[in-house]
Order: structure tokens, then C-alpha cells, then sequence
């Protein structure tokens, strides 16, 4: 039972526009959302979060947004670089359950030049 | 700033032989996890410790065992390796147990045949 979904593994985006990246979650427990960045041969890395009481979250080229009545969240970059190029990994976790991440299949995302 | 060190980072392994995947971290982090990715299933948590002689069991904690002898140290044994268990295994520290933003080491890609 996959409770956070990445259904799209993979996304292609020329340099210099925006690269949206979508999760979706099942479990109305969960209260905190995280996505990592992960380049070949490293472990992830963290990127930007956001708490269920907000809808938005805002870093640089990266912002994150929230929706909790449709239990969907987003990444957005703009505008994307191809140092961007990464598998992105879309988690979240509940105070309920020990903050425990549970992690989604991940996006592949390419930015071409 | 060494983060998390995981060693080795390859690792071949016959069917039925063990070994122990070594993880530390110099950040005096309370909160250590052990993860395995694989092709399409994102990263699952095995087993996860809170502090120095405290562990528990993930969602995949089967044919694993760990230990927490010190707060640096948090090695994943596999008692007897079977062809289920190839994969990439990561391991993640936080600095307590509700921070979600986990420091990821480089990965070991753990073989068995």
C-alpha cells in the first residue's frame, strides 16, 4: 500500500522554464511534507519542506505547495538549471507515528539545455 | 565535515553469507535509520534508533539486525544474505526524532547471488 505517490517517474523540462514535480498522499495523518534531491551515486539530499498548516513554502527557485483536501503537494523550480537534473523524492511523515518519513518512487527529472 | 559515512560502498555477497554495513555520523545526532531503495519502491525504512541501546523495526526489517552501542555508530547486519536482499542501502541520521530533515550517507550497493 504506497501511501505517498509520484505517478509520473520521469519529466523532461528546457532550461529556463518551470519544472512541476506532483505527489499525492493517503494518509490524512500526515502533518509534515519533504522533498529530497538525489544525484547519481549520493545519498538524497534535503531540499524544502513544508507543515500542514501552511499551503505554501517558498526557497529560491523553490517553491512548494500544499493542498490537503485533494492530499496533493508540488515542487515547483523556476526557473530549472540543468544542475537540476536529479531523481526527486517527494516524503512526508506523522507526529502520530514517530515522525517516521515514508517516502514516495521518486521523478526523474532532466533539464535540457 | 565528515556528515554520515557508510562503508563499503559495493559490496558482492553469496547467497547465505552475512556481513555488517557500517554507518556513523560525526553531527551528535540522536536519531539514526537505516533505508533500502529499490527499482520502483522508493526508499523503505528498515530499522530505526532514537538514541544509544534503543532500536526499532521499520516497514522491512526482516533478515536485518542493528545494534546501537554508541550515538556515532548504527551498523545493519544481514545474518544470512539471500538474492531479495540486493539493493542500495542508505543510512540517515536527524538530530531528534521530530525532524523529519534527515541527513542521507552515500549509499552502499549491496549485491547477493
Amino acid at each position: 500500500d504506497q501511501q505517498v505517490k509520484q505517478n509520473s517517474p520521469s519529466l523532461s523540462v528546457q532550461e529556463g522554464r518551470i519544472s512541476i514535480l506532483n505527489c499525492d498522499y493517503t494518509n490524512s495523518m500526515f502533518d509534515y511534507f519533504l522533498w529530497y534531491k538525489k544525484y547519481p551515486a549520493e545519498g538524497p539530499t534535503f531540499l524544502i519542506s513544508i507543515s500542514s498548516i501552511k499551503d505554501k513554502n517558498e526557497d529560491g527557485r523553490f517553491t512548494v505547495f500544499l493542498n490537503k483536501s485533494a492530499k496533493h503537494l508540488s515542487l515547483h523550480i523556476v526557473p530549472s538549471q540543468p544542475g537540476d537534473s536529479a531523481v526527486y523524492f517527494c516524503a512526508a511523515s506523522a507526529k502520530s507515528s514517530g515522525d517516521k518519513l515514508t517516502f514516495g518512487t521518486g521523478t526523474r527529472l532532466a533539464v535540457r539545455p | 565535515n565528515a556528515g554520515v559515512t557508510q562503508t563499503p560502498k559495493f559490496q558482492v555477497l553469496k547467497t547465505g553469507q552475512s556481513m555488517t554495513l557500517q554507518c556513523a555520523q560525526d553531527m551528535n545526532h540522536e536519531y539514526m535509520s537505516w533505508y533500502r531503495q529499490d527499482p520502483g519502491m522508493g526508499l523503505r525504512l528498515i530499522h530505526y534508533s532514537v538514541g544509544a541501546g534503543i532500536t526499532d523495526q521499520g516497514e522491512v526489517p526482516n533478515g536485518y539486525n542493528v545494534s546501537r552501542s554508541t550515538t556515532e555508530d548504527f551498523p545493519l547486519r544481514l545474518l544470512s544474505a539471500a538474492p531479495s536482499q540486493t539493493s542500495v542501502y542508505f543510512c540517515a541520521s536527524t538530530e531528534w526524532e521530530g525532524s523529519a530533515e534527515a541527513f542521507f550517507g552515500q549509499g552502499t550497493r549491496l549485491t547477493v547471488v
